[in-house]
Formats: C-alpha cells, structure tokens, sequence
C-alpha cells in the first residue's frame, strides 16, 4: 500500500518567493495533518482537515501560511512570501478518525531551505 | 489540554546495553498512546502503540513499552540496543474525543560500538 506521498522532497528557493508543498494522504483516510519541524521549536502541528475541511489552524504561524484540501487526495501548504525563517522540515500525515486509536502516518518530508 | 513529558532530550548508550526512554503524559481522561522513531534524514515511523487491553506492548525490533496508568507513564524499553536504534524517539498522546496526537520533544537514542 502507498504510504503518504509529499512533494518536493527538497527545495531551494530564494527569500520572497512563493512555495507550494503537495501532499497525497493515504487512500481512505478522512484526517490529514501538517506539521513542521525545527531544531529549535521541535515537531509542531500547523493545521489539520478532517473530511477536507479545517478543524484547527491555532498553529499556522502567520498569514504568509495557508493550506487547502479541494478534495479527499490532495492537499497543499503553501508559503507566500517565503522567509529564510521557514527553512524547516515540513511533513504530511493522515489518519482514519476512529480508527487503531487514530495512528497517524507521516509522509517522508518536505525539505525545505529558504535563502 | 494534554501534554506530554521526555524528560531526557538525550540518551546515550553503548551497543548492546539496555535503555528506557521516559515518557510521562497528563491526562484524566482515557488515551492512545504512541512512540514514533525518526531515523536521520526520514520521516516518523510508528514503532508501537498502546490503545487497549495488555498494558505491555512490543515492535517487530524488540522495544517494547508498558502503558502505566497510576503513574501516567508509556516508558520505552529495549533490552539490548544496536548501533541502528540511533535515532530520534518521540512519544505521543491522544484522547478519544480528538484525532490531534500531542508529541513529546523526542529523545535522541544515540548507540556507540
């Protein structure tokens, strides 16, 4: 079984542009999660959908973030201006509420360094 | 709200020799319990969980945790390491009313010939 697939594993881009991470959760999971992770502020969740809507977006840093889930297999985090600030490790998860005590399955990473 | 405590940021320890990682969570309700691992440069991979019945629960790798109820515990064990447990452990709770899992700040198992 496909596990959560992120796109770009790595990306280098300059400060001010904008960034676009995609994510596809795994095939019939209803709860899709993003978090970021920093050596200086650990694993942190930015937001969550459930059923492809927003049930909690308290840990969006700022406006410069948004995300979107337009359907059951597709969501984006994107980044707009980018700042070196948010170099970080951006991952993808996704669960099926109710189930195995909702166990969540990360993605491998978006790797992303901004200059 | 839930949270959850690794007291130690750090664990080293030679190969072969036993190691806990603490993991204390603060909950009055029921909760899922979890130890993620992160092997550098990948993602969280789910190592083992506790949801119900046997409070002792094992990996395909030979750690294994107990679910402490009384002391609101989830300490991970294994009783001899290899060099390629070197990784980041994070524990993590969840609660029945909500799908978010609370992480730890993660323990970094580092294993030395």
């Amino acid at each position: 079984d496909a596990g959560v697939i992120q796109s770009p594993r790595h990306e280098v881009t300059e400060m001010g542009q904008e960034v676009t991470l995609r994510c596809k959760p795994i095939s019939g999971h209803n709860s899709l999660f993003w978090y970021r992770q920093t050596m200086m502020r650990g694993l942190e969740l930015l937001i969550y959908f459930n059923n492809n809507v927003p049930i909690d977006d308290s840990g969006m840093p700022e406006d410069r973030f948004s995300a979107k889930m337009p359907n059951a297999s597709f969501s984006t985090l994107k980044i707009q201006p980018s700042e070196p600030r948010d170099s970080a490790v951006y991952f993808c998860a996704s669960s099926l509420r109710g189930a195995e005590g909702n166990t969540i399955y990360f993605g491998e990473g978006s790797w992303l360094t901004v200059v | 709200a839930q949270s959850v405590t690794q007291l130690d940021s750090q664990v080293p320890v030679f190969e072969e020799a036993p190691v806990e990682l603490r993991c204390n969570y603060s909950s009055s309700v029921s909760v899922y319990l979890f130890w993620y691992v992160q092997y550098p440069n990948q993602g969280l991979q789910l190592l083992l969980k506790y949801l119900s019945g046997s409070t002792l629960v094992e990996s395909i790798n030979g750690f294994e945790a107990e679910f402490n109820k009384s002391q609101t515990s989830f300490h991970l064990r294994k009783p001899s390491v290899h060099i390629s447990d070197t990784a980041e452990y994070f524990c993590a709770v969840s609660d029945y009313d909500t799908d978010k899992l609370i992480f730890g700040t993660g323990t970094r198992l580092q294993v030395f010939p």
